[in-house]
């Protein structure tokens, strides 16, 4: 069973710092996929990451997924009270969307 | 707004009833998720369907069953409700096709409350 560990699991900090979630594994994934939730609402995709070593960036989002594409990084540059949210790491484990698994979660919280 | 449909939105029932949960998939895409979200916590995968077809199977109870329609509409059924089922159901689809990246998108969830 592929399995996924987040850290921190959770994490409250002031507007403007920078900070880095991660995401690991045992398992080798095809793709990871990051996710943000707000209370009561469902999960909505921010990125995915396909290649080991790959980073993609969503404006003030980078994203790293590792060479082994057995962990990622989410790593967010002078946070905002809008980035507050659970953030999910969702790994695939095969081309047919099977495997598919869902971390636990990071809940950040960004005071003003 | 995602694409994916969930009917109803809430529902409040007794112990020991059944309940039916409904998911319209974003047009395209033949697979079905399931996911059960208690309070604080993650996603739970219950269940997937591909094109109709039961493709992987998560922690669902024997209580809990779905099924997945021609149209590509899904539905969950839970049966014997305990308080303990209260929770956020969420139906996911993508596209399901093979050697592609599988992007999974989320309905607005049913609020389940047992009482």
């Amino acid at each position: 069973t592929q399995l996924l560990e987040q850290s921190p699991q959770f994490l409250s900090i002031q507007e403007g710092e920078n900070l880095t979630v991660y995401c690991n594994s045992s398992s080798v994934f095809s793709s990871l996929q990051w996710y943000r939730q707000e209370p009561g609402e469902g999960p909505v995709l921010l990125v995915t990451v396909v290649t080991g070593g790959e980073v993609k960036k969503l404006k003030r989002l980078t994203f790293q997924f590792g060479d082994a594409r057995k962990d990622s990084s989410l790593h967010i540059t002078a946070a905002q009270p809008g980035d507050t949210g659970l953030y999910l790491c969702a790994g695939v484990g095969d081309n047919y969307g099977q495997n598919f698994v869902f971390g636990p979660g990071t809940r950040l919280s960004v005071l003003p | 707004d995602s694409g994916v449909t969930q009917t109803p939105k809430h529902l409040i029932t007794a112990t020991g009833q059944r309940v039916t949960l409904r998911c319209s998939p974003r047009s395209g895409d033949l697979s079905v998720y399931w996911y059960q979200q208690s309070l604080d916590q993650g996603l739970q995968f219950l269940i997937q369907y591909y094109n109709g077809e039961e493709r992987a199977k998560g922690n669902i109870l024997e209580r809990f069953s779905a099924q997945q329609f021609p149209d590509l509409h899904s539905e969950l059924n839970l049966s014997s409700l305990e308080l303990g089922d209260s929770a956020l159901y969420f139906c996911a689809s993508s596209s399901g096709t093979s050697g592609i990246v599988h992007e999974q998108y989320f309905g607005p969830g049913t609020r389940l409350t047992v009482t």
